[in-house]
C-alpha cells in the first residue's frame, strides 16, 4: 500500500523567502504525482501535476521537481507572499490517489 | 460557471441517524468521487464512480453508501454503522475514468455529531 509522508507538518517564513516543500512516497509505480493547495476550510485546488516520465514541472513562482527512483517530490515557492499562507498537498497517483498529510505554511508579511 | 458543488456547508447527525452529502458537478466529467479529511491527516478516498451506474469502495467503505444515478449527481450517504461519522467531506471529479488526469474538488461539508 502507497504510503505518502510531507515534511515539516508546518513551517513558518517571512514574506519574500523561498519554500521548500518535500513529499516522499515508497511506491515508485504511480502515474503521475500532483500538487494541491487547500485553505483554511475548504477544497483542495491543483496547482500542479508531474507525469512520472517528467522530471519537473513550473508554473508561475511555483516549480516541483519529481524523483521516481528515490521516491521523492519538492514543491518550490520562489518570493513567498502572505497570500501563500496554507496547507500544501501532494498526492501520488496509481490510478488512485494518495494523499500526504501535507504541510501548513505561514508567511510572516 | 462550471465547477462542483456541495451542500450542506455543515451538517448534524444525531445517533443512530443516516444523512445524505449531496454532490453535483457541472464539468461533464465521467469519474467522480469521495474522500474523508480528518484532522492532521491525508485525504483517504471512500468510494469511487468511474461511470454512470457503477462504483466502487475505497479504503474506508464500511458505514457508507452511494449512489451514481446521473453522471452529474454522486450523493454520499453516512449511515448509523458509521460510528465515527465526524470529520470533513470533499467530493471531486475528473474528466479522465482511470483517474490519470487531475481532480477538481467542491468545498467540502462538514459533519458533526450532535
Amino acid at each position: 500500500k502507497q504510503e505518502v509522508t510531507q515534511i515539516p507538518a508546518a513551517l513558518s517564513v517571512p514574506e519574500g523567502e523561498n519554500l521548500v516543500l518535500n513529499c516522499s512516497f515508497t511506491d515508485s509505480a504511480i502515474y503521475n504525482l500532483q500538487w494541491f493547495r487547500q485553505d483554511p476550510g475548504k477544497g483542495l485546488t491543483s496547482l500542479l501535476l508531474i507525469q512520472s516520465s517528467q522530471r519537473e514541472q513550473t508554473s508561475g513562482r511555483l516549480n516541483a521537481s519529481l524523483d521516481k527512483s528515490s521516491g521523492r517530490s519538492t514543491l518550490y515557492i520562489a518570493a513567498s507572499q502572505p497570500g501563500d499562507s496554507a496547507t500544501y498537498l501532494c498526492a501520488s497517483n496509481d490510478y488512485k490517489l494518495s494523499f500526504g498529510a501535507g504541510t501548513t505554511v505561514t508567511v510572516r508579511a | 460557471d462550471g465547477g462542483i458543488t456541495q451542500s450542506p456547508k455543515y451538517l448534524f447527525r444525531k445517533e443512530g441517524q443516516n444523512v445524505t452529502l449531496s454532490c453535483e458537478q457541472n464539468l461533464n466529467h465521467d469519474a467522480m468521487y469521495w474522500y474523508r479529511q480528518d484532522p492532521g491527516q491525508g485525504l483517504r478516498l471512500i468510494y469511487y464512480s468511474q461511470i454512470v451506474n457503477d462504483f466502487q469502495k475505497g479504503d474506508i467503505a464500511e458505514g457508507y453508501s452511494v449512489s451514481r444515478e446521473k453522471k452529474e449527481s454522486f450523493p454520499l450517504t453516512v449511515t448509523s454503522a458509521q460510528k465515527n461519522p465526524t470529520a470533513f467531506y470533499l467530493c471531486a471529479s475528473s474528466i479522465d475514468q482511470l483517474g490519470r488526469e487531475t481532480q477538481y474538488f467542491g468545498p467540502g461539508t462538514r459533519l458533526l455529531v450532535l
